[in-house]
């Protein structure tokens, strides 16, 4: 079993619609979760940290985090064209601070 | 500059050759780790560094891999007698400290080919 688990896509959605991603994990201890963005090519760019059950909201942005269920989303409001990426989850089990990722999301915003 | 610096760019060698990447780090952060990236696979951790202790070396795939990191600061990872396998995009990222809510902040990368 994979320690991060995401699908793979790829999640089309229409432009202005709500995107949502999943991921869950299999370590119960883990502590932090973060969202990262990768463009073709480019390298992972953080857009969203969670640490406590519940909604994080951040502009279009929000994470929700269930640690008894051991799954984390990202909802993505509006959704642009530019938001078309592989969202990356990663999850920091509090040994020695290192991420396990997962292998991403894929999403397509549409016109 | 403001964020991670890594170089070079690109990397094309022939198998068996040796290899050395470097990664400079946001001034001021005091963590720094090594992410490999396969194609359509997700990042793979290598090695974290956290000033002056000993370095988490617990991903490293083989005994071809090392890293150091100098005065706390630029780091280099080096691979011996490299493999077509090891064919990755290698990121570097840093982190203000190494607490759990502490953001690892990524470079672009070194795209390695091995021929």
């Amino acid at each position: 079993q994979k320690e991060v688990e995401q699908n793979s896509g790829p999640l089309s959605v229409p432009e202005g619609a709500i995107a949502s991603l999943n991921c869950t994990y299999s370590d119960r201890v883990s502590q932090s979760f973060f969202w990262y963005r990768q463009y073709s090519g480019k390298s992972p760019e953080l857009i969203m940290s969670i640490y406590s059950n519940g909604d994080k909201e951040d502009g279009r942005f929000t994470a929700q985090l269930n640690k008894a269920s051991q799954y984390v989303s990202l909802l993505i409001r509006d959704s642009q064209p530019s938001d078309s990426a592989t969202y990356l989850c990663a999850v920091n089990t509090g040994t020695a601070s290192k991420l396990t990722f997962g292998t991403g999301t894929r999403l397509q915003v549409t016109l | 500059g403001a964020g991670v610096s890594q170089s070079p760019s690109n990397k094309v060698t022939e198998k068996g050759k040796d290899v050395e990447l470097r990664c400079d780090p946001i001034s001021g952060h005091t963590a720094l780790y090594w992410y490999r990236q396969s194609l359509g696979q997700g990042l793979e951790f290598l090695i974290y560094f956290q000033g002056n202790s000993a370095p988490d070396k617990s991903g490293l795939p083989s005994d071809r891999f090392s890293a150091e990191r100098t005065g706390g600061s630029v780091s280099t990872l080096t691979i011996q007698r490299t493999q077509q396998e090891d064919s990755a995009v290698y990121l570097c990222a840093s982190s203000p400290g190494s607490g759990i809510d502490q953001p690892q902040h990524f470079g672009d990368g070194t795209r390695l080919s091995i021929l």
